[in-house]
């Protein structure tokens, strides 16, 4: 089982729609989750952090966290061309220190 | 805030020869440093973690002398590719971790495109 694991996608998502982004880690101990976003040919821009169980709001974005399911999501709404990309959903595991353990990524596509 | 500098943002290089890239956290000071290697259309994969004034500790299978890690100061480490060949052409990226709280995030540079011919 992969410490951190997303469906590659692509996920197709008509604009103006929620975007769904779904990712379950392993370590049960995890006390810290991000989600960035990776556009191509570029490097990983944190979007989002969260460390307690329920959901945490900045703008269109929305992270929810389960940690008796080792679940976390991040909802985009009002979805936007300009969020087509790959989103990465990234793990602090308790047993990795400062190491944070990222996922294989999501690909978002948002059409028009 | 939480701004992370690299230079160069791209190389090419003859085969052979070495190579130094920089990255600077500039407005936060980094407890942590981290070096990852990105092959196109793959996942980031972690090299090295460093900590100033201390070695870094390098992920299985990375070989510690070929990639040369130096972190200086809590707002500069360096990654240093020794004798590039072009199996070592590929987008390497740092982050750094101010450690607040214990939280851990890291924010990441531009990345560096290297190209060993």
């Amino acid at each position: 089982q992969k410490e951190v694991e997303q469906n590659s996608g692509p996920l197709s998502v008509p604009e103006g729609a929620i975007a769904s982004l779904n990712c379950t880690y392993s370590d049960r101990g995890s006390q810290s989750f991000f989600w960035y976003r990776q556009y191509s040919g570029k490097s990983p821009e944190l979007i989002m952090s969260i460390y307690s169980n329920g959901d945490k709001e900045d703008g269109r974005f929305t992270a929810q966290l389960n940690k008796a399911s080792q679940y976390v999501s991040l909802l985009i709404r009002d979805s936007q061309p300009s969020d087509s990309a790959t989103y990465l959903c990234a793990v602090n595991p308790l047993s990795s220190a400062s190491k944070i353990i990222f996922g294989s990524g999501t690909r978002l596509s948002i059409r028009p | 805030g939480a701004v992370v500098s690299q230079h160069p943002s791209w190389v090419i290089c003859k085969s052979g020869t070495s190579v130094k890239i920089e990255c600077r956290s500039l407005d936060f000071q980094a407890t942590t440093m981290f070096w990852y290697r990105q092959f196109p259309k793959q996942s980031l994969m972690l090299m090295a973690t460093s900590n100033e004034g201390s070695k870094a500790t390098y992920e299985q299978g990375v070989e510690k002398d070929k990639f040369l890690i130096n972190h200086a100061s809590l707002t500069l480490s360096t990654l240093t590719v020794t004798s590039a060949h072009p199996e070592d052409s590929s987008f390497y990226i740092c982050s750094a971790s101010p450690g607040r709280g214990g939280y851990n995030e890291q924010f990441f540079g531009p990345g560096t495109r290297l190209t060993v011919l």
